[in-house]
């Protein structure tokens, strides 16, 4: 258990629609990362936050938003969905913001669009 | 720009022989390199890190990699495969210089034991 958790486990979801994922990061870690796993793209990363601030931003799609709360919580927004949007979704944490640094994944979303 | 490419989308093994999984990397910097795996159904774990001290690096469960910069390779090996061993691993790259610290994985090498 890697202290990272994320809400909920499994999505199910029709095209168009709008859902939130959420993640709570290890304590005391400042950074919450979010990637997406599919089977054509692999692993990929979308944004990453540090307290509260963007920080990094890979290839995210604008119909995709993310923050961090002040209590560091995370969440991360996909709107009008596709069915290409169907993928595993990985929140991760850090202690620190800069490159480098190991990260520490918790057990992921499972988005399904219909 | 970084990139990761694990040379074998796949291996398989008998249980007690060695696993050896190919990953080479692209970057313009000394970079960060990370193995994590991936069991069915579960999150990444990170298995070891390389971080610009000694080349080779031991992590979990009897794992280890070693740096070839002169290769830009980042093996990693196992002396003895276990059953337990069967998952998906990911060779990853970062650049330790950066303000954000985006990780870039490689495809992945999914890894079978055999009885």
């Amino acid at each position: 258990d890697s202290g990272v958790t994320q809400t909920p486990k499994h999505l199910i979801t029709a095209t168009g629609q709008r859902v939130t994922l959420r993640c709570s990061p290890r304590s005391g870690d400042l950074s919450v990362y979010w990637y997406q796993q599919s089977l054509d793209q692999g692993l990929q990363f979308l944004i990453q936050y540090y307290n509260g601030e963007e920080r990094a931003k890979g290839n995210i799609l604008e119909r995709f938003s993310a923050q961090q709360f002040p209590d560091l919580h995370s969440e991360l927004n996909l709107s009008s969905l596709e069915l290409g949007d169907s993928a595993l979704y990985f929140c991760a944490s850090s202690a620190t913001s800069g490159g480098g640094v190991e990260q520490f994944f918790g057990p992921g979303t499972r988005l399904t669009v219909l | 720009a970084q990139s990761v490419t694990q040379l074998d989308s796949h291996v398989s093994v008998s249980e007690g022989t060695p696993v050896l999984l190919r990953c080479n990397y692209s970057s313009s910097y000394s970079p960060s390199l990370f193995w994590y795996v991936q069991h069915p159904n579960k999150g990444l774990q990170l298995l070891l890190k390389y971080t610009s001290a000694a080349t080779l690096v031991k992590g979990i469960n009897g794992f280890e990699a070693e740096f070839k910069k002169s290769e830009t390779s980042f093996h990693l090996t196992k002396p003895s495969a276990h059953m337990s061993d069967a998952a998906e691993y990911f060779c990853v790259v970062s650049d330790p210089w950066a303000a954000g610290n985006k990780l870039t994985f490689g495809g992945g090498t999914r890894v079978l034991v055999k009885p």
